[in-house]
């Protein structure tokens, strides 16, 4: 079954430093998001994506944040100067088209800021 | 704005007793629906979904949950639980076509 992959499973880096969390969504997919979890916090959304371009975006999505789709298969978040409370598992989704809800989600990357 | 309350952060229940979990949501309009279950240390997996139509849907692993917009309640129920059931359980509404909002999640316990 087709499924969505997340690399790195556990990201750590320093305060400052930059981040790229990379997604393959599932093949024939066209809207994908990102999602956040901080630890003993519930899943806030982030950004959703939509033939090449951000459809919506939240408050916690700021310049320190983007997201690309570089190829025909990868969706990546960076984080262009971590903090500490940017420490979460960010998950990655994808949706199949306009006329579904369901999505799919990876395993997730944690990241921790040191 | 949507929001998604799930007033139960932990619940224990014995194995092979009934489980029921809670999920109240607030939209203005036909909701979309969602429960996801996340493991230790995974993602999350789509557990059940409505949209329209029958209001008690079925899910995988043996779940199922009532749709009663009345009660704007979304609860999710299992007759009979298993000690591999025992994870983090998360109500979600979604606008169509847009983000998902998340409860805060329930986290079962499942004692032997």
């Amino acid at each position: 079954e087709p499924e969505v992959t997340q690399t790195p499973s556990h990201q750590v880096t320093q305060m400052g430093q930059e981040v790229i969390l990379r997604c393959v969504p599932i093949s024939n997919h066209l809207y994908f998001y990102w999602y956040r979890q901080i630890l003993g916090q519930k899943v806030e959304f982030l950004v959703s994506f939509y033939n090449n371009e951000i459809s919506e975006k939240s408050e916690i999505f700021d310049d320190q944040f983007s997201v690309e789709r570089p190829d025909g298969s990868n969706f990546t978040l960076k984080i262009r100067s971590t903090k500490l409370e940017d420490s979460a598992m960010y998950f990655c989704a994808s949706k199949e088209d306009s006329h579904t809800d369901t999505q799919y989600f990876g395993p997730g990357t944690r990241l921790t800021v040191l | 704005a949507q929001s998604v309350t799930q007033p139960d952060i932990h619940i224990t229940v014995s194995e092979g007793a009934s489980l029921e979990l809670r999920c109240n949501y607030s939209y203005g309009a036909t909701p979309y629906l969602f429960w996801y279950v996340q493991s230790p240390g995974q993602g999350l997996q789509l557990l059940l979904k409505y949209f329209s139509g029958d209001t008690l849907v079925q899910g995988i692993k043996g779940f199922e949950a009532e749709f009663k917009r009345s009660q704007s309640s979304f609860n999710l129920r299992k007759p009979s639980v298993h000690w591999s059931d025992a994870a983090e359980y998360f109500c979600a509404v979604a606008e169509y076509g847009n983000k998902l909002v998340f409860g805060a999640g329930t986290i079962l316990r499942v004692k032997s």
